[in-house]
């Protein structure tokens, strides 16, 4: 089945700076990579998605990249706020399997 | 109100007790799924389910059971809870693309 390992596990940074999360994932059959956002005392919300058939995804500040050769995606958040601390988590897969990676809790701080 | 609703959002529970945790959704998907979430292991899945008569075993099944009662409910029951099932737990549906999870239920065996 898949695996997907994602780093760091924390990851503090200043207002204003950018934030790099990243992912490998080990089932080369896997063609889904979300992102999901989890607030303090929520579940996760699906912030940004991306296929296999795509290297590189934006929508305003966030950002995923996938390397299907190197079995790796990241998210990338620019100008960071502090709205932005949360646990991020990646996951990888397809309609029937999703595997989920550990989380990385963002703290940006003002 | 909330497209995907766990109830109870918290429960404390004796070892050896048998616990329901409740999931219900207004979205029309016919997929569901029970995670669990603890610290440093991101989100694992237990069980989860393609059509009122469809159940299947996800990475972490042992111990637990599902119920899918309607399209709308999927119910995730510990026969006999042990103290290493205290986790979040949470109910997710999709349409085949994207994942809505609900806010989860805090589950503490003592």
């Amino acid at each position: 089945g898949e695996n997907v390992e994602q780093h760091p596990s924390t990851l503090s940074v200043q207002e204003g700076d950018s934030a790099v999360i990243k992912c490998t994932y080990s089932d080369s059959a896997s063609n889904y990579f979300p992102w999901y956002k989890q607030e303090l005392g929520k579940g996760p919300q699906l912030i940004i998605d991306i296929r296999s058939n795509v290297g590189e995804k934006k929508d305003q500040r966030i950002a995923v990249t996938l390397n299907k050769t190197a079995k790796h995606f990241s998210l990338h958040i620019t100008e960071t706020q502090p709205e932005d601390s949360a646990v991020y988590f990646c996951a990888a897969g397809n309609n029937n399997d999703m595997r989920f990676g550990a989380g990385t809790r963002l703290t940006v701080k003002p | 109100d909330a497209d995907v609703t766990q109830t109870p959002r918290n429960r404390i529970t004796k070892t050896g007790k048998r616990i329901m945790l409740e999931c219900s959704q207004t979205k029309g998907h016919d997929r569901m799924y029970w995670y669990r979430q603890d610290p440093g292991l991101g989100l694992r899945l237990i069980y989860y389910s393609f059509d009122v008569k469809d159940i299947n075993k996800g990475e972490i099944s042992d111990g637990y059971s599902v119920s899918r009662q309607a399209q709308a409910k999927f119910s995730l029951s510990l026969e006999s809870a042990i103290p290493n099932q205290t986790a979040l737990y949470f109910c997710a549906t999709s349409d085949g693309v994207n994942a809505f999870f609900g806010q989860g239920t805090r589950l503490t065996v003592v």
